[in-house]
């Protein structure tokens, strides 16, 4: 079983530019959430897609958006970076809340991205 | 308002020696989970224990325990017989309900440091 796989691993960009990152999720979950992780900070989090929506939106603004794809798959985008989008990425994946479903995230290793 | 509070920034224990981890939550609802993270300095948020809000036996995985006390909406994980490999940042999380985004909310983390 393949687990949550997360590109690139580190990123260097400048104040104003944009990115892209990509987070497959693991094999037979159909929910992809993102969490913003600053230096020495508890997770935080952004949004979360289900089948190809979102469904959820923490305070974060506009300027971070994203996708999923039919493969469940799925993309974070940050527009404008600021110094303080400096931070760890994380994806994380889980099968729909059902009776046997705690709610727990499977999360991969993150993307690292240094805003200079 | 803060929803997890975890009051122990760094925690230093030798090997073999067991453990306790802080964690306290805020929350109105009923229906709820609590969820014990670790994270290694590789990034990635390895899922350890999870307690339900109306579970009644405190949860067990192998040497985690969570011990639970609903009443003083604590959740503190304890960790028996400590190793080397259990150095790592430690986060407390919380799902409330169970409709909408799989949504978690983390403590600022403890870091665990195990001295041989």
């Amino acid at each position: 079983e393949t687990g949550v796989t997360q590109s690139p691993t580190h990123l260097i960009k400048t104040r104003g530019q944009q990115v892209t990152l990509r987070c497959s999720s693991q094999s037979g979950h159909n929910t992809v959430s993102w969490y913003q992780q600053a230096l020495g900070q508890g997770p935080q989090f952004i949004f979360q897609y289900y089948r190809e929506e979102e469904n959820g939106r923490g305070n974060f603004p506009p300027r971070f958006s994203g996708l999923q794809f039919p493969n469940y798959s799925s993309e974070l985008n940050v527009n404008a970076l600021e110094l303080d989008d400096s931070a760890l990425y994380l994806c994380a994946s889980s099968p729909s809340l059902g009776p046997a479903n705690t709610g727990e995230l499977f999360f991969g290793e993150g993307s690292r991205l240094t805003v200079l | 308002a803060q929803k997890i509070t975890q009051t122990q920034p760094g925690m230093f224990v030798q090997e073999k020696e067991a453990v306790t981890l802080d964690c306290t939550y805020d929350t109105s609802d009923q229906s709820y989970g609590l969820f014990w993270y670790k994270q290694p300095s590789s990034g990635e948020m390895i899922f350890l224990i999870y307690q339900g809000s109306y579970d009644e036996q405190n949860a067990t995985e192998g040497r985690y325990s969570l011990n639970f006390q609903k009443a003083r909406k604590s959740a503190n994980l304890v960790i028996s017989a400590s190793q080397l490999g259990d150095s790592a940042m430690y986060f407390c999380a919380m799902r409330e309900g169970w409709g909408g985004a799989q949504k978690l909310v983390f403590g600022q983390g403890t870091r665990l440091t195990i001295n041989p």
